[in-house]
């Protein structure tokens, strides 16, 4: 089945730098990307996604490629503020009509 | 912006008790899916449901678990006889289609077994 890697676990960087986090997923037949952002005691909330007919997306200080011969794609945060400070999780879409999600990347964003 | 709703937040419950973990989907999702996250790793995929069934299931959830969806708005997860080993979070999600829809989670509910 499918299986989703992500790197770094833990991200520091200083307000106003750029945050990278990359992912790669094993099954060739993904071709759903969602980018989730979990603060402390919340559910994952979606930031942004990419189909596989796609090879960037932006939205704003996000945006997200996606690279399908090598099967991985990566989130980039640009100009980051203290309240991007939180837990990003990458994920694909799998098989049975679920996600299956990296193990996330803890980013610290020091003002 | 519609929201999906989890109750109780935390849940504290005895090794063996039963607990059943609620949600209230957007209206309009025609997919509902529970998913795990134990303290500090992945969120893991439990189970979907569609058209009043089960459409797809993972390795964790066995004949302890079981989902229904009572009425037209809520979505539950049972866990008959719960073991120290399903303290985890608890995220509901809801989707318009497939996940390539993109899901909408709840804010889990915080299992606790003692």
């Amino acid at each position: 089945g499918e299986n989703v890697e992500q790197h770094p676990s833990t991200l520091s960087v200083q307000e106003g730098d750029s945050a990278v986090i990359k992912c790669t997923y094993s099954d060739s037949a993904s071709n759903y990307f969602p980018w989730y952002k979990q603060e402390l005691g919340k559910g994952p909330q979606l930031i942004i996604d990419i189909r596989s007919n796609v090879g960037e997306k932006k939205d704003q200080r996000i945006a997200v490629t996606l690279n399908k011969t090598a099967k991985h794609f990566s989130l980039h945060i640009t100009e980051t503020q203290p309240e991007d400070s939180a837990v990003y999780f990458c994920a694909a879409s799998g098989s049975q009509g679920n996600l299956i999600f990296g193990k996330g990347t803890k980013l610290s964003v020091k003002p | 912006e519609p929201e999906v709703t989890q109750t109780p937040s935390h849940q504290v419950t005895q090794m063996g008790q039963e607990v059943i973990l609620r949600c209230v989907p957007i209206s309009n999702h025609l997919y509902f899916y529970w998913y795990r996250q134990i303290l500090g790793q992945k969120v893991e995929f439990l189970v979907s449901f569609y058209n009043n069934e089960i459409s797809e299931k993972s390795e964790i959830f066995d004949d302890q678990f079981s989902v229904e969806r009572p009425d037209g708005s809520n979505f539950t997860l049972k866990i008959r006889s719960t073991k120290l080993e399903d303290s985890a979070m608890y995220f509901c999600a809801s989707s318009v289609g497939s996940p390539n829809y993109g899901y909408t989670f709840g804010s889990g509910t915080r299992l606790t077994v003692v």
